[in-house]
Parts: structure tokens; sequence; C-alpha cells
């Protein structure tokens, strides 16, 4: 399994603004991930964000909106750049790793809640 | 592309009673998860399916693959309040990126 943290937990931030969401695995993972979910919605995967390279983006999303880093194995952050309020939502990281069935699961951290005024 | 469904998208049911939610989707998978969430709060593994006619049990639900009819169902038995929240399917595509359900909103009255 694996233990995922996130932060901030939940940020109010004016328009034009930009945040940067940090995710923090206590094991290495190959594999990250980066999810959006708008108000009363399901989750949709924004990028995958890949360890010594560029992340790779799902359709409707890009680098200059959602820069990624993943500078090592356990760490990686999410940007939200020039906020408008149709970006409030919460943003998820999840990971790859081992389960207790000795296969591969996902596991989700506890989101980081975004509101823009 | 693939796409996944789930219905019903609103359950609202009595206590005691049984039901199941369905979770179809497009193109073949060899993963699928079932998610819970509760208002305000991150998912909650509930069960992986990993292959064609696995069936697991945890307390009052029940979650199997058909993987030929690309058919997931979550079971609910003899529902209790504390079950009520978002039940979510996803299922796992190239990459091992997850494509998610629309998720289903059940309310369990007393």
């Amino acid at each position: 399994s694996a233990v995922i943290s996130q932060k901030p937990s939940r940020d109010i931030c004016q328009r034009g603004t930009s945040l940067t969401i940090q995710c923090q695995v206590d094991s290495q993972v190959t594999m990250m991930f980066w999810y959006r979910q708008q108000p009363g919605q399901s989750l949709t995967l924004i990028a995958t964000a890949n360890q010594g390279s560029e992340a790779t983006y799902e359709s409707g999303f890009v680098i200059d909106k959602f820069p990624i880093s993943r500078p090592n194995l356990t760490f990686s952050t999410l940007t939200v750049s020039n906020m408008s309020p149709e970006d409030s939502s919460i943003y998820l990281c999840s990971v790859e790793a081992e389960g207790s069935t000795n296969r591969y699961e996902q596991y989700f951290g506890p989101g980081t809640r975004l509101t823009v005024t | 592309e693939l796409k996944v469904e789930q219905n019903p998208l609103f359950l609202s049911m009595q206590e005691g009673k049984n039901y199941t939610i369905y979770c179809n989707y497009s193109t073949t998978s060899d993963r699928l998860y079932w998610y819970r969430q509760d208002p305000g709060k991150s998912l909650e593994s509930l069960f992986v399916l990993l292959s064609n006619g696995a069936v697991k049990q945890e307390g009052r639900l029940m979650a199997s693959l058909d993987t030929k009819a690309r058919l997931s169902t979550l079971h609910i038995t003899a529902a209790v309040h504390d079950l009520s929240a978002t039940y979510f399917c996803a299922v796992d595509g190239a990459g091992s990126r997850l494509t998610f359900g629309e998720g289903t909103q059940l309310t369990v009255n007393p």
C-alpha cells in the first residue's frame, strides 16, 4: 500500500493567481497521477507525472495551465496557473503501488480543495 | 476512448433493502475499482477486481466483474444508513490511467 499526503488541504485564492499543490508518498513509486473533481462531478485525469521527463497530459489539459514537477520517486507538484472560478475543484494525487494481494493498485491522497474567488 | 457508465446515478433506498449498482465500460481492461466518497472527503478504496468472474465481499457490499460483458456490479445487502455515500467505479486503461464513472449517490433512509 501507499500513504499519500497533500498540501495544502484547502485554499481560497483570488482569480489570476497561481497555487502549487504538493503530493508526498511514503514509498518510491513509478506512477503518479493528478486528478480533478469539479463540484458535484466525477474525477477526471489531468496528467501522469513522470519522473525524469515531462508530464503526459490528457485531452483538454495543457502544461501552461497545469505545470507539473516530479523531481523524485516520492514527490510531485501540480500548479494551477492564472486561476479562474472554473478552477474551483478538489485536486487529488494518486499513485500506483503494490497492494495486499501483491498486485498493483491505485491509491488516492486526501485531496486539495481549491476555491477561486 | 474508454467510456465508463454507471447506473443509477441517484439511488434512494430504505434500510434493510437490497440493491445493485451497475458499471459498464467500453473497452477491454484488466482492472476495475470501486471507491466510496463521503461528502467533502477523498476516495476510499472498496474493491479491486482483477479478473473475469472475480467476486469480492466486504460486509454488506459485494462486487463482481464480468470482463466479457464489460460489466461490474456492486451489490448492497440489507442497507444501513452508514452506507449513504457516493460510489464510483473506475476502469484501468492504458498506462494505469483511470477512467471514472459518473458516480452513484446513495441515500439510505431509516
